[in-house]
């Protein structure tokens, strides 16, 4: 069965830190990936997804990702966070069916 | 538009009792599902349905039924609640491609069974 890795479950930054967020699947055939962002008392939102084309895709508020296939990765990254990223950031894969899975999230805390 | 918007924000039950969690949009999706989000556990797939009258199990149904009588309604029934069943509940529309694309979410329904 399919599954999504998020390894890091709290991430505690200072504002103006880089971040970098992992993601890996296990399914080896075609996917479609995304990142979603819940905001602290708000639904999940887009952040960015990957179809196809250029594996570094940008996203809103400064956000981008790689997709690396040989390493089954899709990494989140941001240059320099702000308070204002504190949230839950959520990794998931489509793989063609229709079922999108979800990575387990990875809180994001960052201190002003 | 509004998007997509769930009934009620919170409920809570007691174990046996039975009720609907409300879903609708109104960007004409065909595509909609509803998940559960658990601590730790990230957001796992109920139900869903890629059209008025069709719906398909996904990785967690059991003890939970739908229906898709219109394009606009997707509820989810619990059918005797139990404490396992203590969520939030998120429902999802997404235009026609099913999952490939992307999903617009509600605000979520929080659920306590006692």
């Amino acid at each position: 069965a399919q599954s999504v890795s998020q390894h890091n479950h709290h991430v505690i930054l200072s504002e103006a830190a880089s971040l970098e967020l992992g993601c890996n699947y296990s399914y080896g055939g075609t996917v479609n990936l995304f990142w979603y962002v819940q905001y602290p008392g708000q639904h999940l939102q887009l952040l960015l997804k990957y179809f196809s084309g250029d594996p570094l895709v940008k996203g809103i508020k400064g956000f981008e990702a790689e997709f690396i296939k040989s390493k089954f990765s899709f990494n989140l990254r941001k240059p320099s966070v702000q308070w204002s990223d504190t949230a839950e950031y959520f990794c998931a894969v489509n793989t063609g069916a229709n079922n999108l899975f979800f990575g387990t999230g990875t809180r994001l805390t960052v201190i002003p | 538009n509004a998007g997509v918007t769930q009934t009620p924000k919170f409920q809570v039950l007691k174990t046996g009792q039975s009720m609907t969690l409300q879903c609708a949009q109104d960007m004409n999706h065909e595509y909609m599902s509803w998940y559960r989000q658990d601590p730790g556990m990230g957001l796992r797939l109920i139900h869903y349905s890629v059209g008025a009258g069709i719906t398909d199990q996904g990785e967690v149904p059991n003890g939970y039924n739908v229906s898709r009588s219109t394009t606009e309604d997707f509820p989810l029934r619990l059918l005797s609640a139990a404490p396992s069943q203590t969520s939030v509940y998120f429902c999802a529309s997404s235009p026609t491609g099913g999952s490939s694309y992307e999903q617009y979410f509600g605000p979520g329904t929080r659920l306590t069974v006692t």
